[in-house]
């Protein structure tokens, strides 16, 4: 199992200029997650879907980011202006969810570090 | 979901068992524990999760007391690569995480 895939581990990029971040879930899975770790405010839920649905975006810190999910096998995060103050790690998540009981635990991609200068 | 407190830091001889304790005094009855690390640079890891039961894996234990309102997480032979950040965590069914500012083990030599 490659586990969740994210892409670029890295990016470093001028304010302004528009940001696109990727994330493979696990295969069988059907919830996928956006976070944000920044050292001020630890680890954030950005947004989450539920069989490509975006359930909840309350996390989402303003107009300038997006998420979508076009298929069960993929997911972007896209924050357009980007501003310094984006810089920080986006990690992706995914999950099983099932029926009842606990729903199953969240698995974590590498995370991107996004510096935005 | 239960708000969650841990302490910032904590030490732990290497070989000897890490306890990290977590208080959740506002747990609900359908509302899970769950425990992940976060090693630096990576992503958050899953380590064990458990309801009323105590609950053991190949990672760690979970002891969670009767009335619920806490418990801990025991590495039984903490090693140096057991050295994270842990985040205690509860949730309810179908309800989404909500990361503190965890606990930060350091396991000494």
């Amino acid at each position: 199992d490659a586990g969740v895939i994210q892409s670029p581990r890295h990016e470093v990029t001028e304010m302004g200029q528009e940001v696109t971040l990727r994330c493979k879930p696990i295969s069988g899975h059907n919830s996928l997650f956006w976070y944000r770790q920044t050292m001020m405010r630890g680890l954030e839920l950005l947004i989450y879907f539920n069989n490509n649905v975006p359930i909840d975006d309350s996390g989402m810190p303003e107009d300038r980011f997006s998420a979508k999910m076009p298929n069960a096998s993929f997911s972007t995060l896209k924050i357009q202006p980007s501003e310094p103050r984006d810089s920080a790690v986006y990690f992706c998540a995914s999950r099983k969810q099932g029926g009842g009981g606990s729903s199953g635990e969240q698995y974590f991609g590498p995370g991107t570090r996004l510096t935005v200068t | 979901d239960a708000k969650t407190t841990q302490p910032t830091s904590m030490d732990c001889a290497e070989g000897r068992a890490a306890n990290l304790p977590c208080n959740h005094s506002t747990i609900s009855g359908n509302e899970y524990v769950y425990w992940y690390r976060q090693i630096h640079s990576q992503g958050p890891q899953y380590i064990i999760h458990g309801l009323k039961n105590n609950e053991t894996n190949e990672m760690a234990s979970l002891i969670i007391t009767e009335d619920r309102k806490s418990s801990t997480l025991i590495l039984p032979h903490a090693t140096l690569r057991d050295t994270a950040v842990y985040y205690c965590i509860v949730r309810g069914p179908g309800n989404q995480f909500y990361f503190g500012t965890g606990t930060s083990l350091t396991v000494i030599p």
